[in-house]
């Protein structure tokens, strides 16, 4: 199956920092990629939708200003947790899809913990 | 509004068959997902149904009634590795991944 890379795969910074992850769709081109954060023992909670070459669509009650994504190619999009504090200390997932209609799986990547002191 | 409804827990025997129920109401419907998530990892794909009835995959079937806006996982001869979460997800009409909160599987010797 395609794969998916999610860097780095554990994080730990001070409050205030920003942090940037990468997703990164190695055998295929994603059309669209999504951003899950997950709370110890529930389920995914979806936060954007990226398109590449355009805006991401945020869901509700998401920041789009604390949480910056890019998809600046049809292989990697960026999440950017910006002055990050010990609430946003979650499991971050992305995903990519190939293409929209039909069978259109979701690949996942390994996923990002990421701990705010 | 959207929902998918699944069991919180379940336990089952080492050796034994286990049926994990997902019940949803989505606007529209392009498909369902089961996948297996183990602790502190990302989910795993494990079966995609979008016509009624029953897909077989080895050890792990999936089935669904779109008139009932049903579907279940059936883990046969079930491992202990298999202890996990399950997670049942609908495509809605815009193609967006309606999640269900997971069936965390408990396997017992």
């Amino acid at each position: 199956g395609a794969v998916v890379s999610q860097h780095p795969s554990r994080v730990i910074c001070k409050s205030g920092t920003s942090v940037k992850i990468e997703c990164r769709s190695l055998d295929f081109q994603a059309t669209t990629m999504f951003w899950y954060r997950q709370f110890p023992k529930k389920s995914l909670m979806l936060m954007a939708t990226s398109n590449e070459g355009s805006k991401a669509t945020y869901e509700q009650g998401v920041e789009k200003d604390k949480f910056l994504i890019n998809h600046a190619s049809l292989t990697l999009s960026t999440l950017t947790v910006t002055s990050a504090h010990p609430e946003d200390s979650s499991f971050y997932i992305c995903s990519a899809r190939e293409g929209q209609g039909d069978y259109n799986e979701q690949f996942f990547g390994p996923g990002t913990r990421l701990t705010v002191l | 509004g959207q929902n998918i409804d699944q069991p919180t827990e379940m336990t089952a025997t080492e050796g034994a068959i286990v049926q994990i129920n997902c019940t949803y109401q989505t606007s529209g419907f392009n498909g369902l997902f089961w996948y297996q998530q183990h602790a502190g990892e990302a989910p795993t794909f494990l079966s995609y149904n979008v016509l009624d009835g029953l897909e077989e995959k080895g050890r792990f079937s999936s089935f669904l009634s779109r008139s009932k806006g049903y579907s279940y996982l059936l883990l046969k001869e079930l491992q202990m590795k298999d202890s996990a979460s399950y997670l049942c997800a609908v495509t809605d009409s815009n193609y967006q991944l309606i999640w269900g909160a997971g069936t965390k599987l408990i396997i017992k010797p």
